[in-house]
């Protein structure tokens, strides 16, 4: 059972434009929702984090939008740059108890110079 | 402050061999996180260790299993090796096992099963 979908799978943006990627979750336990940055050959790394209890959070060029009501949340990399292409995965966990996160399937970001 | 390392980059196995992975946490993280990741696919949780005891596990069979050292650092062992356990496998190491304290992951183990 997928309970983190992920779209796009793939996206294109040219240089200085906004990246958005969506996600959609279905167990309301979940209230950690993190994104993480995966370049080839390397582990992903946090980008990101959001709890439940705000509704947008903002770090640099990188802000994540938070519906509880729809069990949706999303990433907008404001000002793309070449350097930001990469994967980018949304996940989702529980606060208490195991560290066990919920991955998205990806959605490989390329930025066009 | 060194990160996450893991061991070897690169394996490959015949189906039915038996492999061991390592992880070394980073500095002072004493909870480690196991991860399957597919090829094109996000990372899937496979179990937990805390102060060398497991400490949760994903839907993977027993034939997947672990160990968490005083050090903590950390072994995955897979027996009975089939093709869909090619893979690139994930270390993640945090501070403790409450989820104030993002993971941190290792670069990965590329297994592949042949």
């Amino acid at each position: 059972q997928q309970q983190v979908k992920q779209s796009p799978q793939s996206l294109i943006v040219q240089k200085g434009g906004i990246s958005i990627i969506n996600c959609a979750y279905e167990n309301t336990a979940f209230d950690y929702f993190p994104w993480y940055q995966q370049f080839p050959g390397k582990g992903p790394a946090l980008l990101i984090a959001i709890r439940p209890d705000v509704s947008e959070k903002k770090e640099g060029r990188f802000t994540i939008s938070f519906n509880k009501s729809a069990k949706q949340f999303s990433l907008h990399i404001m000002d793309s740059q070449p350097g930001d292409s990469a994967t980018y995965f949304c996940a989702a966990s529980k606060m208490a108890g195991r560290r066990a996160l919920t991955f998205g399937s990806g959605t490989r970001l390329q930025v066009q110079p | 402050e060194t990160g996450v390392t893991q061991s070897p980059t690169h394996l490959i196995k015949t189906r039915g061999q038996q492999v061991t992975l390592r992880c070394s946490s980073q500095s002072g993280h004493n909870t480690v996180s196991w991860y399957q990741q597919a090829l094109g696919q996000g990372p899937q949780f496979i179990f937990q260790y805390y102060r060398e005891e497991e400490n949760g596990r994903g839907n993977f069979p027993p034939r997947f299993s672990g160990l968490q050292f005083p050090n903590y650092s950390s072994e995955l062992n897979v027996n009975a090796l089939e093709l869909d356990d090619s893979a690139l496998y994930l270390c993640a190491s945090s501070l403790d096992r409450g989820s104030n304290s993002p993971l941190h992951f290792g670069n990965g183990t590329r297994l592949t099963v042949t």
